[in-house]
């Protein structure tokens, strides 16, 4: 499957400051790119998704202003948790797909990241 | 409810025995489902993916589709120690602009 890679693995950082995760398709053009928060034992709930060169869709209860999404071309996507703390401590995931005509491909995801805020 | 549901368990099962997992969906304009393995603290990993109704078979590993009864499963066949992780279950469909929706996740503990 296609490579997406996603950094930092891991992150700590001291509450109110501003933290920013890559995500990268390495070996395709990400058309769209998807990001994803997961806390312990829950599943991933969708926060937000891009399509390249435009603004991000953010999914009903998740901050725009507080999670600040760039996908400024077809290979990286950018989620920049601004004025972290403490209960925006989780796993982020993202996803990446490409489209071609009418059809996407599958979605691959990025290998996640634990951001700590303390 | 909810757009995908799972049991969450833990569902626990022999070595070498089947694992099965189920789970449902409530949009019937769903086109495509996926079942992901997730290991904990690492992402999700792409198992198998169906978009007809039927059986679709990959090694040790058979997804059953059914649009009617708007019902996805996957059986694992002689499963392994190595299976033991969560099970997410997802959908996609034109209905939410083919995002993928996943359910909360079944753990499977195959006991050695």
């Amino acid at each position: 499957g296609a490579v997406v890679s996603q950094h930092p693995s891991w992150v700590i950082c001291k509450s109110g400051t501003s933290v920013k995760i890559e995500c990268r398709s390495l070996d395709f053009q990400a058309t769209t790119m998807f990001w994803y928060r997961q806390f312990p034992k829950q599943s991933l709930m969708l926060m937000a998704t891009s399509n390249e060169g435009s603004k991000a869709t953010y999914e009903q209860g998740v901050e725009k202003d507080k999670f600040l999404i760039n996908h400024a071309s077809l290979t990286l996507s950018t989620l920049t948790v601004t004025s972290a703390h403490p209960e925006d401590s989780s796993f982020y995931i993202c996803s990446a797909r490409e489209k071609f005509g009418a059809l996407y491909t599958e979605a691959f995801f990025g290998q996640g990241t634990r951001l700590t805020v303390v | 409810q909810k757009e995908v549901e799972q049991n969450s368990g833990p569902l626990s099962v022999p070595e070498g025995a089947i694992a099965s997992l189920n789970c449902t969906y409530s949009d019937r304009g769903s086109q495509s489902f996926f079942w992901y393995r997730q290991y904990s603290g690492k992402s999700p990993e792409l198992i198998m993916s169906i978009y007809s109704n039927g059986d679709k078979e990959d090694g040790r590993f058979t997804a059953q589709l059914n649009k009617a009864s708007q019902y996805v499963s996957l059986l694992i066949r002689d499963s392994q120690p190595s299976d033991s992780a969560t099970y997410l279950c997802a959908v996609k469909s034109k209905n939410r602009d083919d995002k993928i929706i996943f359910g909360k996740g079944t753990r499977l503990h195959i006991l050695p």
